[in-house]
């Protein structure tokens, strides 16, 4: 079955070092990648995205994110962490289930503490 | 206006009721999509439409109903609330019906059915 998984559903970091939000996902084809932050009461908002490519893909607010193919995964991460990336992290695939929809992982919540 | 807006922001319903939740993009976007968030199971799709005049059901679409009479709306209807539906809808665009793009998000309605 065509997925996306999140292991953790939250990490917690001090602010300075780096962090890391896991990801792997499970798709038919080639898999086009999403990361999408939740700020409270509000909307998610985009990150960055993997279709094609270098696997390391460079997107908002200085977070990055590592495509690994062999090992099905699409972490994201920031080298220095800061209190104001504390939020929840989403991952998404696009699938193809007789027509194209993208699905979401359950969420990471990311704790910076000062 | 800019972006995706959505309305209410808030409401409470009674259970048995009808309700229509609003939203609106200005991008001019083909593919729109309606989403509910619940805690620890991310956001589940309910309804899709990849142009203006088409509609599909996505991954819970039991209770709720669209409509996409042009590029710019997508309500979406509770014919008669029930409890369980008590969410956090969120309302997303996108510029590709094939998920090859990135979404854009509404800020959200919260809705509490008692």
């Amino acid at each position: 079955a065509q997925s996306v998984a999140q292991p953790e559903d939250q990490v917690n970091v001090a602010e300075g070092n780096p962090l890391t939000v896991k990801c792997t996902y499970s798709v038919s084809g080639n898999p086009y990648l999403f990361w999408y932050v939740q700020y409270p009461n509000r909307g998610l908002q985009f990150l960055l995205k993997y279709i094609t490519g270098d696997n390391l893909v460079k997107g908002s607010y200085g977070f990055e994110a590592e495509f690994n193919k062999s090992q099905t995964s699409f972490h994201l991460k920031k080298p220095s962490a800061l209190v104001s990336d504390s939020a929840l992290y989403f991952c998404a695939v696009r699938v193809d289930t007789g027509g194209f929809k993208t699905i979401f992982g359950a969420g990471t919540r990311l704790f910076v503490k000062a | 206006i800019a972006g995706i807006t959505q309305a209410p922001t808030s409401q409470i319903l009674a259970a048995g009721r009808r309700m229509t939740l609003r939203c609106t993009q200005d991008m001019r976007h083909n593919a729109m999509y309606w989403y509910r968030q619940d805690l620890g199971l991310g956001l589940r799709l309910i309804h899709y439409s990849n142009t203006a005049g088409t509609t599909g059901k996505g991954e819970v679409p039991d209770g709720y109903s669209v409509s996409r009479a042009n590029t710019d709306d997508f309500p979406l209807t509770l014919a008669s609330a029930v409890p369980s539906q008590t969410s956090v809808y969120f309302c997303a665009s996108s510029s590709d019906s094939a998920g090859r793009n990135e979404q854009f998000f509404g800020p959200g309605t919260r809705l509490t059915v008692l």
